[in-house]
């Protein structure tokens, strides 16, 4: 089944403690991206990877990092949580066509710093 | 900061009746997607329109877009029970093919 595959699904972290999520996709797609999403925010980019060894800010990348070493993986990490970051996260990819056929998103990660 | 709005934040509708909601934007785009999420679960994907086009439909949805006003309309006809969700636009803009811009959503509920 095609799909995007996030982990954990639920995260309770303290501040200060380094986290990574990860995701990985099984359709060979060549983008990822990394949103955040906050009640009356909707979702907000973090980052995003157009192919291997590329990555590129979004609009809310503070306090975040990424890497794509491989096409199918694309982990967030958070070096420093803290409590602002609090949030649901999401991922998602697409081939090239993503202008085309649009996005698969994985199921999420409710992320707790506390 | 969000590109654009979308309204109304919430509609309620019975079954059988048709939800349309609007989404607004500032700067030009190169298409703009529409996806569903159903209550924290992942988004998705329901229909994509490109800028050169003016209409496009999919089953009981019909998406419009004028580029002109920058504004796009999802329509939901017949609507069931099952289509209570948010939905949610998202603008590619044409400066920049890697970001795809949401916007907070329309949250729907359809009663039986």
């Amino acid at each position: 089944e095609a799909q995007v595959t996030q982990n954990p699904r639920y995260l309770i972290t303290v501040t200060g403690k380094k986290l990574t999520v990860t995701c990985s996709q099984n359709m060979n797609h060549e983008y990822m991206s990394w949103y955040r999403q906050d009640p009356g925010l909707g979702l907000r980019q973090i980052y995003y990877s157009m192919n291997v060894e590329v990555t590129d800010k979004g609009d809310v990348p503070e306090g975040y990092k990424v890497s794509r070493k491989e096409k199918r993986n694309f982990p967030l990490i958070l070096e420093s949580p803290s409590p602002n970051q609090t949030s649901l996260y999401f991922c998602a990819s697409s081939s090239t066509q993503g202008a085309v056929y649009g996005y698969t998103f994985g199921s999420g990660t409710r992320l707790t710093v506390v | 900061s969000q590109q654009g709005e979308e309204d109304p934040q919430a509609l309620s509708i019975q079954e059988g009746e048709n939800a349309t909601m609007n989404c607004s934007y500032k700067t030009s785009i190169n298409n703009l997607q529409w996806y569903r999420q159903n209550s924290g679960r992942g988004l998705v994907h329901l229909i994509l329109i490109r800028s050169n086009e003016r209409e496009k439909h999919s089953g009981r949805l019909r998406v419009t877009l004028d580029t002109s006003k920058k504004s796009s309309s999802l329509l939901i006809t017949a609507s069931r029970a099952a289509d209570t969700a948010s939905y949610f636009c998202a603008r590619r803009p044409t400066d920049s093919w890697g970001k795809l811009q949401f916007g907070a959503g329309t949250q729907v509920v359809v009663t039986p």
